[in-house]
């Protein structure tokens, strides 16, 4: 099936422990994304790249880092989990990045529900 | 900067009934527009977006969105919901050109028997 892919779906943890969320697209895409949905439902962009370079970052802690090892995959590393960390992380993935003349849809995954401890 | 405000956070529904999700958003620039619908644990869908030309939008399972600039406004409507449409629904905004969705605060609709 081509799409956007994430591992885990859900992943629980303890509070102060390392982890990171897997993302791959297999549409050919070059700009991923990644959104963040708290407990209220509440969805707020973080990062996104493309080809492989940072083109958005958010007010996002820098104990999120993100790294994308080649256009196909975003990984999301998060250092010292905090409660408040716990939420919905979605990834996304684009054709490439809007233009005026152009917009380019963005293609969500399933989501990674992370629960800290 | 953009933000989208979506007006109520929850409708109840009766199946067969019209229902309508309001939005409105406010931007210094063009936009793109969008409504998204996000199934109990699942991912998000594109259900229709508005990017230029004609002000109404048809979507996909029905749905349809009217642009209107003067208010701000980009207002989703269903003629007759299903229980399957149980869901939460997402406005978008992004500057025209732009690659930062801007999400509201989501409207979860509720279709009963």
């Amino acid at each position: 099936d081509t799409a956007v892919s994430q591992t885990p779906k859900y992943l629980v943890t303890q509070m102060g422990n390392d982890k990171s969320i897997k993302c791959e697209q297999n549409l050919g895409h070059d700009t991923m994304y990644w959104y963040k949905q708290d407990s209220k439902k509440f969805l707020k962009i973080m990062f996104s790249y493309n080809n492989k370079e940072l083109i958005i970052n958010e007010t996002v802690p820098n104990r999120f880092s993100p790294k994308s090892p080649d256009k196909a995959h975003l990984n999301l590393h998060i250092n010292s989990l905090e409660l408040g960390d716990s939420a919905v992380y979605f990834c996304a993935s684009s054709p490439g990045t809007s233009t005026f003349s152009s917009y380019n849809e963005q293609f969500f995954g399933p989501g990674t529900r992370l629960t800290v401890l | 900067a953009q933000s989208v405000t979506q007006l109520d956070s929850q409708v109840p529904v009766f199946e067969e009934a019209p229902v309508e999700l309001r939005c409105n958003y406010s931007s210094s620039v063009s936009v793109y527009l969008f409504w998204y619908v996000q199934y109990p644990n699942q991912g998000l869908q594109l259900l229709l977006k508005y990017l230029s030309g004609s002000t109404l939008v048809k979507g996909i399972n029905g749905f349809e969105a009217e642009f209107n600039k003067s208010q701000t406004s980009f207002h989703l409507r269903k003629p007759s919901v299903h229980i399957s449409d149980t869901a939460e629904y997402f406005c978008a905004v992004t500057e025209a050109a732009g690659n930062k969705l801007t999400f509201g605060g989501g409207t979860r609709v509720l279709v009963k028997p």
